[in-house]
């Protein structure tokens, strides 16, 4: 199957500082999205990326899915407590077929 | 109510048990999955239904037993697990077709085998 590395696995980071991760893989694809869970939760959509360079934002997040199409970044600015969780970028190659996750990236923010 | 809902949020369940997972997706998708997460792997797909009709079924052993009895519900039915198979299960709705959504899920299910 597709192999979705997310890098770094872990981050810890003061309140206030930004953030940044990423998502590489081995195929191209054509949507990528990022995910959120905290624990105990399933994931939650954050951000949904539908063609090569697309740069999109919510709120204090920005994503970007790369010009090779196998890789995708999400920023986080100015980072607050409840940024805390799990990261999960997710990849998917044509429409009507899965995603394929990666293995996350775990925040924890520092008061 | 929530997009997708799962029942229940936690089960403990010995290794002879049968119980069954519920999911349940108010999104009007036409498309569920069941998704294993474990500690440390990525998000591992279980099983895929388009339409009702199974479509993925990536080698999971028979213990599991998917039921789609409709494109609002989805099962997992559980027998004789073994207490590798403890996790959090997730379910997951999608419109596939003409217009293709991102996957929305649910709140999980840990599952715990002794």
């Amino acid at each position: 199957g597709q192999q979705l590395n997310q890098s770094p696995q872990s981050m810890f980071i003061q309140e206030g500082e930004d953030v940044s991760m990423n998502c590489t893989s081995s195929s191209i694809f054509n949507t990528w999205l990022w995910y959120k869970q905290d624990p105990g939760e399933g994931p939650v959509l954050l951000i949904a990326l539908y063609k090569a360079g697309e740069l999109t934002s919510n709120g204090r997040l920005t994503a970007q899915f790369g010009i090779t199409r196998k890789d995708s970044f999400l920023n986080i600015s100015a980072s607050i407590p409840s940024d805390v969780g799990i990261y999960f970028c997710a990849g998917r190659w044509d429409t009507g077929n899965q995603f394929y996750f990666g293995t996350g990236t775990s925040l924890t923010v520092i008061p | 109510e929530t997009g997708v809902t799962q029942t229940p949020r936690h089960l403990v369940m010995g290794m002879t048990n049968k119980k069954s997972l519920k999911c349940e997706q108010h999104l009007g998708h036409n498309a569920m999955y069941w998704y294993k997460q474990s500690a440390k792997k990525p998000l591992e797909l279980m099983f895929v239904y388009n339409f009702k009709e199974q479509t993925e079924n990536n080698s999971v052993p028979s213990r599991f037993s998917p039921e789609c009895p409709n494109s609002s519900h989805l099962f997992l039915h559980l027998h004789t697990l073994q207490p590798e198979d403890s996790a959090l299960y997730l379910c997951a709705s999608s419109q596939v077709g003409l217009i293709d959504t991102e996957a929305f899920f649910g709140q999980g299910t840990r599952l715990t085998v002794v």
